[in-house]
């Protein structure tokens, strides 16, 4: 399985701001997805994001405020823009096994708290 | 559209004895089912998956699984628990897209001494 990094593990950050949360991948991979998980619930989508091309938002997600980049096929970031206590959450991304596509593999999260 | 429901939102046990956490699904297609357990403080750590192969399903740590597709269930089982199986375990289902995970609100395992 891939191993996946995240950063920054977790932040405290003021309404208004901007923050960018990184998923590097220790191996190249197609998809990369990235979740939501606030608290005290379960994961919801927000976005696929596949490499040299514009990344796909589940409904209930913008890019103007959940904007995503996909450089390389190791490496995505997730920016979390304008920010409100609302979008106090923990952020994961996920890849998908290089041969069986239906299953993922987590990151360690970034866990955000917004003031 | 497929769904997941997990029966049960909070689970305790004393260490040693049996773990069953309940999952039922619904999907139009054969899907693929997973579990997938979150310790405090940590991603989420693929425990085992059902993809027809076998109806019952080995995973990590001892914890098995077992698919009845007339009851539409995939409940996850272990016969005897561990302190350090104090975690949330979510139920997943793929979609008709693959990559379309959709995940159950979690059950809450504590582990009594």
């Amino acid at each position: 399985s891939a191993v996946i990094s995240q950063k920054p593990s977790r932040d405290i950050c003021q309404r208004g701001t901007s923050l960018t949360i990184q998923c590097q991948v220790d191996s190249q991979v197609t998809m990369m997805f990235w979740y939501r998980q606030q608290p005290g619930q379960s994961l919801t989508l927000i976005a696929t994001a596949n490499q040299g091309s514009e990344a796909t938002y589940e409904s209930g997600f913008v890019i103007d405020k959940f904007p995503i980049s996909r450089p390389n096929l190791t490496f995505s970031t997730l920016t979390v823009s304008n920010m409100s206590p609302e979008d106090s959450s923990i952020y994961l991304c996920s890849v998908e096994d290089h041969v069986m596509t239906d299953t993922q593999y987590f990151g360690p999260g970034t866990r955000l708290t917004v003031l | 559209a497929q769904s997941v429901t997990q029966l049960d939102s909070h689970v305790s046990v004393s260490e040693g004895t049996p773990v069953l956490l309940r999952c039922n699904y619904s999907s139009s297609y054969s899907p693929s089912l997973f579990w997938y357990v979150q310790h405090p403080n940590k991603g989420l750590q693929l425990l085992l998956k059902y993809t027809s192969a076998a109806t019952l399903v080995k995973g990590i740590n001892g914890f098995e699984a077992e698919f009845k597709k007339s009851e539409t269930s995939f409940h996850l089982t272990k016969p005897s628990a561990h302190m350090s199986d104090a975690a949330e375990y979510f139920c997943v289902v793929t979609g008709s897209n693959d990559y379309k995970l959709s995940f159950g609100a979690g059950t809450t395992v504590t582990v009594r001494a």
